[in-house]
């Protein structure tokens, strides 16, 4: 079945570092991909989505480029804020399963002042 | 602002209640709603599809007898833990949206915790 694997956390980075968090995924068909960020204690907000191949979704400094050769979604952001920390979560939707995410475990990221 | 509102955001009960939490669509109908469970430090597991008019779908492993959802118009679905036990307690959420390109939008979580 589909499936999406993200890298281990925690990630911790000093303000103003380089992020990445790697994601791949295995899906059967064509899928949408997303990142979503959960702050302690909160739901899940949208982050960014890419709905085909090559396309970039980008939002708050934050960007993800669709890779099917690789079958990977990395989240990427320059410059990283004290106010970035949280879980950051990657997930895909297949729109023949009627919108149903499958996530990956999840990535912690704190980031020091 | 929040298109997804869900509640109560936190409950403390005795064993043995029933709890009752609901997750509305504040500005769009939503034919289709999901509960998810997520405990510390995991990612969040799908537990079912609520479906308007029509019978939720559970996915394996999960008690329906347990765990009754009801959605019984277009902005509302409930999620009933029946006979609540300590092993329950955890962060429910629920989700409504998505289908084809869109992205779900998510309520806030309820913080179940039974005593």
């Amino acid at each position: 079945g589909d499936s999406v694997t993200q890298m281990e956390g925690p990630v911790t980075l000093s303000e103003e570092a380089f992020l990445t968090i790697n994601c791949t995924y295995t899906a059967t068909g064509y899928p949408s991909l997303f990142w979503y960020v959960q702050y302690p204690g909160e739901g899940l907000q949208l982050l960014l989505k890419a709905t085909k191949a090559d396309d970039k979704g980008s939002n708050k400094g934050f960007e993800a480029t669709y890779r099917k050769e690789t079958t990977s979604f990395h989240l990427e952001k320059g410059s990283v804020q004290v106010s970035d920390s949280a879980v950051y979560f990657c997930a895909l939707s297949d729109r023949n399963q009627g919108g149903k995410l499958i996530f990956g475990q999840g990535t912690e990221l704190s980031v020091k002042p | 602002g929040a298109v997804v509102s869900q509640h109560p955001s936190r409950v403390i009960c005795k064993s043995g209640t029933s709890v009752k939490i609901e997750c509305r669509s504040l500005d769009f109908q939503a034919t289709t709603m999901f509960w998810y469970r997520q405990f510390p430090k995991q990612s969040l597991m799908l537990m079912a599809t609520s479906n308007e008019g029509s019978k939720a779908t559970y996915e394996q492993g999960v008690e329906k007898d347990k765990f009754l959802i009801n959605h019984a118009s277009l902005t509302l679905s409930t999620l009933t833990v029946t006979s609540a036990h300590p092993e329950d307690s955890s962060f429910y959420i629920c989700s409504a949206g998505g289908g084809g390109n869109q992205p779900q939008h998510f309520g806030d979580g309820t913080r179940l915790s039974i005593l």
